[in-house]
């Protein structure tokens, strides 16, 4: 068990790119969870994953926004024409009905 | 709605002193409460959790216990270290282990 694990940790894109975030959670955990860091507030909540269904969105997640999780595994977290507002940590979490667990989270930066 | 509202940092205390951190929340239902904190270039990490009223959560010499009557979940240790020093967040979670957190609160801790 290595861990909630996030890939790339830092991202710098610049605006009107595409960029897409992979999470690969701790294995068996059903819940898969992604939020949202700016600089000296908390995480916010954006979406949840339970296995393969995403059951839950925040109006946080505009339509640039695109969350998916085949098969149940891992998560892609994809941002289309992206703005200087995305620049944030996106943190990715998982449980199995217990304790959630964070991943380290991936930097964005939109110059 | 549900929200968590937590004392504004920075905290800086001397080692061996007597840390506060006071966290409130609003909630419908019985949510459970957490505190998770964030070292230093770290993700962010479970430190103690309760599930119901009353219940006292405690880890690594850091304590809380949930107070319904006055909606609180108040972090506290006796004796803090410099290997302390960190932000910390409260948390709450209404169901399926969603997480509404507060804004943080950074604790330094000098020697």
């Amino acid at each position: 068990d290595t861990g909630v694990s996030q890939d790339p940790r830092h991202k710098i894109t610049k605006r009107g790119q595409n960029v897409t975030f992979r999470c690969d959670p701790i294995s068996e955990h059903n819940r898969l969870y992604w939020y949202r860091q700016t600089l000296g507030q908390g995480p916010e909540f954006l979406t949840y994953f339970q296995n393969e269904a995403q059951l839950e969105k925040s109006r946080l997640l505009s339509d640039r926004f695109s969350a998916e999780r085949p098969k149940g595994s891992f998560s892609t977290l994809e941002i289309q024409r992206t703005e200087q507002g995305d620049s944030a940590m996106y943190l990715c979490a998982s449980s199995l009905g217990g304790n959630v667990f964070f991943g380290q989270g991936t930097r964005l930066t939109v110059v | 709605g549900n929200s968590v509202t937590q004392m504004e940092g920075p905290v800086t205390l001397s080692e061996e002193a007597f840390l506060t951190i006071n966290c409130t929340y609003t909630a419908t239902g019985y949510p459970s409460l957490f505190w998770y904190v964030q070292y230093p270039g770290e993700g962010l990490q479970l430190l103690l959790k309760a599930t119901k009223a009353d219940d006292k959560g405690s880890n690594k010499g850091f304590e809380a216990t949930y107070r319904k009557e006055t909606t609180s979940f108040h972090l506290e240790k006796g004796s803090v270290q410099v290997s302390d020093s960190a932000v910390y967040f409260c948390a709450l979670s209404p169901h399926t282990d969603k997480l509404i957190f507060g804004t943080g609160t950074r604790l330094q801790v000098f020697p």
